[in-house]
């Protein structure tokens, strides 16, 4: 069964930074490009960034840019999102989300998700 | 970066109706468009991939239409189990949009 769990948010004020994880398992991670997608509670949801299987291709919303950075470790099936310089406009619900085919970067629909960790940027 | 509009936002139907939602993207996407369905405090589920090809597991009653900058999803019989809210999304290009979102109230 293949499960996604993130973990790492929290309360934090404004210009700080925040590390989210996702640990994957059920699925042979390496094979798949993984992506971040936010939501603010009762709003739509938002892609922010994903990373290809091998960590060869990497992007990121314009909204985010520059201050997140995504990485993956396939040895410990593990996603994470760096969020540096938080604004109060980064507060929602963040999903680790797994890309459909293996293999392919830009064929990026997602048949997996998380529950969310919840990120709330505040004074 | 590509725009995906849907429509309505919000749809009142009954159960057994036919139900149509209709998403546009701002330029071309060809078939690379995608369907989700997320319930409340839920996370989204995929419906459709590549504009027409049903997820595996996904009711026969859910289909998916159009290429280029058009793309419906319909529900054939609503069931009192598709209360909802339903997204598309484009992956013709980074960065990935979704739409706003149709609510579907039974």
């Amino acid at each position: 069964e293949v499960q996604l769990v993130e973990s790492g948010g929290g309360l934090v004020q404004p210009g700080r930074s925040l590390r989210l994880s996702c640990a994957a398992s059920g699925f042979t991670f390496a094979e798949y490009g993984m992506h971040w997608v936010r939501q603010v509670p009762g709003k739509g949801l938002e892609w922010v960034s994903g990373i290809s299987w091998n960590s060869g291709s990497l992007s990121y919303a314009d909204s985010v840019g520059g201050r997140f950075s995504i990485s993956r470790d396939n040895a410990k099936n593990s996603l994470y999102l760096q969020m540096n310089s938080l604004r109060p406009e980064d507060t929602a619900l963040y999903y680790c989300a797994k890309s459909t085919p293996r293999y392919n970067w830009n064929d990026a629909n997602f048949d997996y998700w998380g529950q969310g960790t919840q990120v709330t940027v505040s004074s | 970066d590509i725009q995906m509009t849907q429509s309505p936002s919000t749809l009142s139907a009954s159960v057994g109706d036919r139900v149509t939602i209709t998403c546009r993207a701002s330029q071309s996407i060809s078939s690379w468009l995608a369907w989700y369905q997320q319930k409340p405090g839920k996370a989204p589920k995929l419906l459709i991939y590549k504009a027409s090809n049903l997820e595996s597991g996904v009711p026969s009653r859910f289909s998916g239409s159009g290429s280029g900058t058009e793309f419906t999803l319909t529900i054939s019989s609503l069931q009192p189990d598709d209360f909802a809210t339903y997204y598309c999304q484009e992956y013709k290009s980074f960065p990935l949009t979704f739409g706003g979102g149709t609510k579907v109230e039974i």
